[in-house]
């Protein structure tokens, strides 16, 4: 049973355009969000977080949108560069376990020139 | 400062062979993790040392796969009996105790190939 899903394996847009990436989750225990950045050939980068008790947060050009009742986060990217391609990973993590996060299986995004 | 480094950044062996992984976390950091992604597939979890606690060893999908933390620092992943299934880029991050933003350092992971 897969507690964090991620339904759209890829995505494309065109640059100057805003980018939303989707995640589900299942598992109420969860209490704090992240995405992560991954290129090819490297590890994941952490990207931004939320916690529970907030419904936004935003650095930059990425804002995390937290809505708990229906069990759903989206990234939004504006504007979309080029340089953001690549596959973003949702997680979420619970008090209890401490410190374990469970991964989406990430979404490919593509921003074209 | 440094970040999570793994060693080898490539490995492939032929079926049967026992591998290992190397991972030294971030100094300091007392969490580390193991995740392996599989080709076109996410982030599997496998195995979670948190300072002196008994690892969590839900994730390892047999018995042919162990992790061993030494010291509080490196860490080293065995898979006994490599079978081709077992191909994948094994990836470690580590997270310093009581984090609160919760988030995980990444390496750049092994590749793992298994003829």
């Amino acid at each position: 049973d897969q507690q964090v899903k991620q339904n759209s394996p890829s995505l494309s847009v065109q640059e100057g355009r805003i980018s939303i990436l989707n995640c589900d989750y299942t598992n109420s225990m969860f209490d704090y969000f992240l995405w992560y950045k991954k290129y090819p050939a490297e590890g994941p980068t952490f990207l931004i977080s939320i916690s529970s008790i907030k419904d936004k947060n935003e650095d930059g050009r990425f804002t995390v949108f937290l809505n708990k009742s229906a069990k759903h986060l989206s990234l939004h990217i504006v504007p979309s560069q080029p340089g953001d391609s690549a596959v973003y990973f949702c997680a979420a993590s619970a008090l209890v376990p401490a410190g374990k996060s469970t991964f989406g299986d990430g979404t490919t995004l593509t921003v074209k020139p | 400062g440094a970040g999570v480094s793994q060693s080898p950044s490539n490995k492939v062996t032929e079926k049967g062979k026992d591998v290992e992984l190397r991972c030294d976390p971030i100094s300091g950091h007392t969490a580390l993790y193991w995740y392996r992604q599989s080709l076109g597939q996410g982030l599997e979890f496998l195995i979670y040392f948190q300072g002196n606690s008994a690892p969590d060893k839900s994730g390892l999908p047999s018995d042919r796969f162990s992790a061993e933390r030494t010291g509080g620092s490196v860490s080293t992943l065995t898979i006994q009996r490599t079978q081709q299934e077992d191909s994948a880029v094994y990836l470690c991050a580590s997270s310093p105790l009581g984090a609160a933003g919760r988030e995980q350092f990444f390496g750049p992971g092994t590749r793992l190939t298994v003829l």
